[in-house]
């Protein structure tokens, strides 16, 4: 079946401007992640969906990130404000509530110059 | 807080040989999952292993193996045999109790040399 998939895969904006990432996750996944990757870093966890709420969303930087999950499958990770440091790979991952594997999808490369 | 330490950046190895990847992990949880995943130049991270730390038996999944060590606290990779494809970074994870975040390490490097 389909895996995990992210649009944009690259996202170029300018300091400032507001982005929105999306995540369409594995069909039937109820639970759903964000992660962003730093370059020559691993992920690091931002917020998790368990159906359409957030269960834990310490992960956030700061608020000017936000995320939604309104029907319980896509998800939208909202960046208002961006600045360069927001550059990054942020990757979505889906799994089974419960389950120990989280699959994850290609991310989105973004770019604020 | 739990960490993750790969402490290989980047490792060279030949066609056909197996190489190891080092991880040690911290967690005073007695209930935790440990995770290897490989992110290829295409960015996507794939799920290769998983270890439970109450699993009697060393995980195997057809050329990865993850050899635990429960008292050292290290999770170490083999890939056997090794693919000109197995080139790619490779991430060393751990998930804790019921919890459902993942904690990465750093990464390693893999090259495959023909």
């Amino acid at each position: 079946g389909a895996g995990v998939s992210q649009t944009p895969s690259n996202k170029v904006t300018e300091k400032g401007k507001y982005v929105e990432l999306r995540c369409d996750p594995i069909s039937g996944h109820t639970a759903l992640y964000w992660y962003r990757q730093s370059l020559g870093q691993g992920p690091e966890f931002l917020i998790y969906f368990q159906g359409t709420g957030a269960a834990d969303d310490s992960g956030l930087p700061n608020d000017r990130f936000f995320a939604v999950r309104p029907e319980g499958s896509v998800s939208t990770l909202k960046i208002q404000r961006t600045e360069r440091g927001d550059s990054a790979v942020y990757l979505c991952a889906s799994s089974l509530i419960g389950a120990d594997t989280q699959y994850f999808g290609p991310g989105t490369r973004l770019t604020v110059l | 807080a739990q960490k993750i330490t790969q402490t290989q950046p980047g490792m060279f190895v030949q066609e056909k040989e197996a190489v190891t990847l080092d991880c040690t992990y911290d967690t005073s949880d007695q209930s935790y999952g440990l995770f290897w995943y490989k992110q290829p130049s295409s960015g996507e991270m794939i799920f290769l292993i998983y270890q439970g730390s109450y699993d009697e038996q060393n995980a195997t999944e057809g050329r990865y193996s993850l050899n635990f060590q429960k008292a050292r606290k290290s999770a170490n990779l083999v890939i056997s045999a090794s693919q000109l494809g197995d080139s790619a970074m490779y991430f060393c994870a751990m998930r804790v109790g019921s919890g459902y975040k993942l904690s990465f390490g750093a990464g390693t490097t893999v090259t495959v040399r023909a």
